[in-house]
């Protein structure tokens, strides 16, 4: 079973701090990838990863960075938190460098910046 | 334009009922289309995945592609109380980098 596990459920951060999200995944899969969740806005692609130390800019990539420095774990760094980075961060890993591989997603971190 | 829509619901049926679970799209070159389903408090897990147009079947559940509209369907026949979720299509170019996903329409199967 492919497991995907996010370090926490919930964060409360405060702005302009520095924060870490870490995702870890055990299946060995090539592709790691961070998504955030919004009412009526659905998931969207922040980064993702081929490879270690690869990543490539999602569609709102503004405001986050990423850091892959071995295969299994995937960090996503927030430089100075926003309010409008609260959100649901999912993480996500799938086994080969085709995206229609099945993404398998972790439970995600629940995010909330006062 | 919203890439992909996706009518967010609540869709609240009874026990036992055909659901139907709709996406639009607006560009042409999507070939790879799926749902996801997400239950409270989980992340999204893949359901169903079909190329090109057409139908599949897994089931209780039938994905169907209609190309010609850009429109894609999720029917659940004989829908339970563990349907209740939200239903999430994505869809993918042919050579694309990334999933395109709909905003999730949440479902709520009474018993």
């Amino acid at each position: 079973d492919v497991k995907v596990t996010q370090s926490s459920r919930y964060l409360v951060k405060r702005t302009g701090e520095k924060v870490f999200l870490e995702c870890v995944q055990d299946m060995d899969h090539e592709n790691m990838f961070w998504y955030r969740q919004d009412p009526g806005l659905g998931l969207r692609l922040i980064y993702f990863s081929y490879d270690v130390k690869m990543k490539e800019k999602g569609d709102i990539p503004e405001g986050y960075s990423v850091s892959r420095e071995k295969k299994e774990r995937f960090s996503l760094i927030l430089e100075s938190a926003s309010t409008n980075q609260t959100s649901m961060y999912l993480c996500a890993s799938s086994l080969r460098g085709q995206l229609t591989d099945t993404q398998y997603f972790g439970p995600g971190t629940r995010l909330t910046v006062l | 334009q919203k890439e992909v829509e996706q009518d967010p619901g609540p869709l609240s049926v009874p026990e036992g009922a055909i659901v139907s679970l709709n996406c639009t799209y607006s560009n042409s070159a999507f070939q790879y289309f799926m749902w996801y389903r997400q239950y409270s408090r989980k992340g999204p897990e893949l359901l169903m995945y079909t190329y090109s147009s057409g139908n599949k079947e897994d089931g209780r559940f039938t994905a169907q592609v209609d190309k010609s509209s850009k429109y894609i369907s999720l029917f659940i026949r004989d829908s339970q109380p563990s349907d209740s979720a939200t239903y999430l299509c994505a869809v993918l170019m042919e050579y694309g980098n990334k999933l395109v996903f709909g905003a999730g329409t949440i479902l709520r199967v009474k018993s």
